[in-house]
């Protein structure tokens, strides 16, 4: 099954307590992104790669750090979390071109 | 850079009525505009795009309509029902740079049975 897996789907943690959210996804997209979503703000874009060790800042790139080492991988690492960034994280992966984006389940991340 | 503005931010219609979901976009290059729909506690998914040379697409009850001129786009749906309740996202993105998705801040639509 076409699919893009995030883990954990909740995490609850303390600040300063360096995080990973992993994403993985099996359908052999070039692009992957990472996203935030708050409230009366949309899906606002962290960080995105083109393609295994290219990687860019997306519109909120502060406080979180990607890596692209293989083409199904694309892990989110918050090195020194805060509470402002407690939001819901998505993943999401597409070919290039204007095609549909695939997101994961989304990752609940509290920081208290 | 893009600037993606939705309205309204809630949405509340009948059940079998029409709902209209409205977004502007500021760049001119931008030429791809899929709307997504965000069931509660589940992730977005594609419901429909169009593409800067089409002025309206339909899927049997959505359709999206497109104003280059104005930079506006629209997506409606008739003949609402429950299950349309959601919250749906219109985006905005240009060929050269596809990677780049900009999204509205969502419309909340509840469809009241």
């Amino acid at each position: 099954e076409a699919q893009v897996t995030q883990n954990p789907r909740y995490l609850i943690t303390v600040t300063g307590k360096k995080l990973t959210v992993t994403c993985s996804q099996n359908m052999n997209h070039e692009y992957m992104s990472w996203y935030r979503q708050d409230p009366g703000l949309g899906l606002r874009q962290i960080y995105y790669s083109m393609n295994v060790e290219v990687t860019d800042k997306g519109d909120v790139p502060e406080g979180y750090k990607v890596s692209r080492k293989e083409k199904r991988n694309f892990p989110l690492i918050l090195e020194s979390p805060s509470p402002n960034q407690t939001s819901l994280y998505f993943c999401a992966s597409s070919f290039p071109g204007q095609t549909e984006a695939f997101f994961g389940q989304g990752t609940r991340l509290t920081v208290v | 850079g893009e600037n993606v503005e939705q309205h309204p931010s809630t949405l509340s219609v009948q059940e079998g009525d029409s709902a209209v979901i409205k977004c502007t976009y500021s760049d001119s290059a931008s030429n791809y505009f899929p709307w997504y729909k965000q069931e509660l506690g589940k992730r977005p998914q594609l419901i429909i795009d169009i593409r800067s040379n089409v002025g309206e697409k339909k899927d049997q009850r959505i359709a999206v309509t497109l104003n280059k001129t104005a930079k506006h786009f629209s997506l409606h749906i008739t003949e609402t029902q429950p299950e349309d309740s959601a919250v749906y996202f219109c985006a905005a993105s240009s060929l050269d740079s596809s990677y780049k998705l900009i999204f509205g801040s969502g419309t909340r639509l509840l469809v009241r049975p």
